[in-house]
């Protein structure tokens, strides 16, 4: 049973232009959500978060949007650069519940030059 | 200022045989937890241990794999008579576990197991 979805697999963007992962969630339960960015042959590392008080949270060329309502988040990325290709995690929590993760199966974003 | 170190980062073993797979926190973090990557899909949670406790293994198989983080040394991921299905890549990841840690985990490089 997938609590986290994301339902792209991959992406293209052009050098420049924003790139805009999806990701949507069914526990209700969960408050805290992540984002992952993973080359090949490496570990997953932590990009951004947003917890469930927000709706909204900015870091450089990052941005993470939630909408509770709908159990919906996505990342915004702008301008996207090239070093930005990699496979992105969304992965989600809940502070009440055991302390563990619960990814997406990853969108793959490759920005083209 | 070390992250979160995995090794062997690559392994082979014949079916049947066992694999042990070892991970080091970062300094300071308390918690591990282990995640299986199988190909062409996302990461699954397997286990949550901090020292000396197993507090959550709902995402461990049954059968053949066991987990333990002693007081000293690494937390070690253990399967035994390791099928091909076995094969994938095997993350850890560790954190503070403290409350104003939220809920981030580091992850180390992983650990590609491969079964022939």
């Amino acid at each position: 049973d997938q609590q986290v979805k994301q339902n792209s697999p991959s992406l293209s963007v052009q050098e420049g232009r924003i790139s805009i992962l999806n990701c949507d969630y069914t526990n209700s339960m969960f408050d805290y959500f992540l984002w992952y960015k993973k080359y090949p042959a490496e570990g997953p590392t932590f990009l951004i978060s947003i917890s469930s008080i927000k709706d909204k949270n900015e870091d450089g060329r990052f941005t993470v949007f939630l909408n509770k309502s709908a159990k919906h988040l996505s990342l915004h990325i702008v301008p996207s650069q090239p070093g930005d290709s990699a496979v992105y995690f969304c992965a989600a929590s809940s502070r009440t519940g055991a302390n563990n993760l619960f990814f997406g199966t990853g969108t793959r974003l490759t920005v083209i030059p | 200022n070390a992250g979160v170190m995995q090794n062997p980062r690559h392994l082979v073993r014949r079916r049947g045989q066992e694999a042990r797979l070892r991970c080091s926190p970062m300094k300071g973090h308390s918690h591990v937890y282990w995640y299986r990557q199988l190909p062409e899909e996302g990461l699954k949670f397997m286990v949550y241990l901090q020292k000396e406790n197993i507090i959550d293994e709902s995402g461990m198989p049954k059968e053949r794999f066991s987990a333990e983080f002693p007081k000293e040394g690494p937390s070690i991921l253990r399967i035994q008579q390791v099928v091909r299905g076995d094969s994938a890549a095997y993350f850890c990841a560790s954190s503070p576990g403290t409350p104003d840690s939220g809920n981030t985990i580091y992850f180390g490089e992983g650990s590609w197991l491969t079964v022939v």
